[in-house]
């Protein structure tokens, strides 16, 4: 079954400190990915995406994720964090030609200001 | 205007009780899903319909039945609650038009059952 993969579950960082949150997805044909934020109380929120083309993909809020076709990989980056960065951080995959979105376990992060 | 909105926000029931979740969205979207959030924060899909047609039907009880009358509208009814249904119930929605557009969430439901 298909699945995602995210191996930090809790990541605390000091403001301005450089963040990269890892996701790996096991699927070999054709996919999306994805990368969600909640904030705290909040809805899920769209961060980014790739679908095709270049693999390094920008998002809102200075984030940006590079797709790793051979290693499976779609990690979510950021130079430098803020206190407002706190938030729960979601990837998700769906497989072309299905509907089904496939979300990883999330990783929370803290920044401390 | 909120694209995704479900009531109510917060749902207190006693185990049991038979409630309801409604959701609406208008963008348009030809489908629309529920995602149960625990409270590690994981997310498992439950339903999905395309344009009024139940499409992911994942392994969810049966006390839990989704209903669709037109697409624009998802409602989840859930029969004889039980203690370990309280989770945080999130509807989202998407295009038909491309499986990779994006979801678009709800603000959620919390559900707690005593």
């Amino acid at each position: 079954a298909q699945s995602v993969s995210q191996h930090n579950h809790h990541v605390i960082l000091s403001e301005a400190a450089s963040l990269e949150l890892g996701c790996n997805y096991s699927y070999g044909g054709t996919v999306n990915l994805f990368w969600y934020v909640q904030y705290p109380g909040q809805h899920l929120q769209l961060l980014l995406k790739y679908f095709s083309g270049d693999p390094l993909v920008k998002g809102i809020k200075g984030f940006e994720a590079e797709f790793i076709k051979s290693k499976f990989s779609f990690n979510l980056r950021k130079p430098s964090v803020q206190w407002s960065d706190t938030a729960e951080y979601f990837c998700a995959v769906t497989i072309s030609g299905t509907y089904k979105y496939i979300f990883g376990t999330g990783t929370r992060l803290k920044v401390l200001a | 205007d909120t694209a995704v909105s479900q009531t109510p926000k917060y749902l207190v029931t006693q185990m049991g009780n038979d409630k309801s979740i409604k959701c609406e969205q208008n963008l348009g979207h030809d489908t629309m899903y529920w995602y149960k959030q625990d409270s590690k924060k994981f997310l498992k899909i439950m339903f999905s319909y395309n344009n009024k047609e139940l499409i992911i039907n994942e392994t969810v009880p049966n006390r839990f039945s989704p209903k669709s009358p037109d697409k624009a509208h998802l409602n989840l009814h859930i029969n004889s609650l039980e203690l370990g249904d309280s989770a945080v119930y999130f509807c989202a929605s998407s295009p038909l038009s491309s499986t990779g557009s994006p979801l678009h969430f709800g603000n959620g439901t919390r559900l707690t059952v005593t």
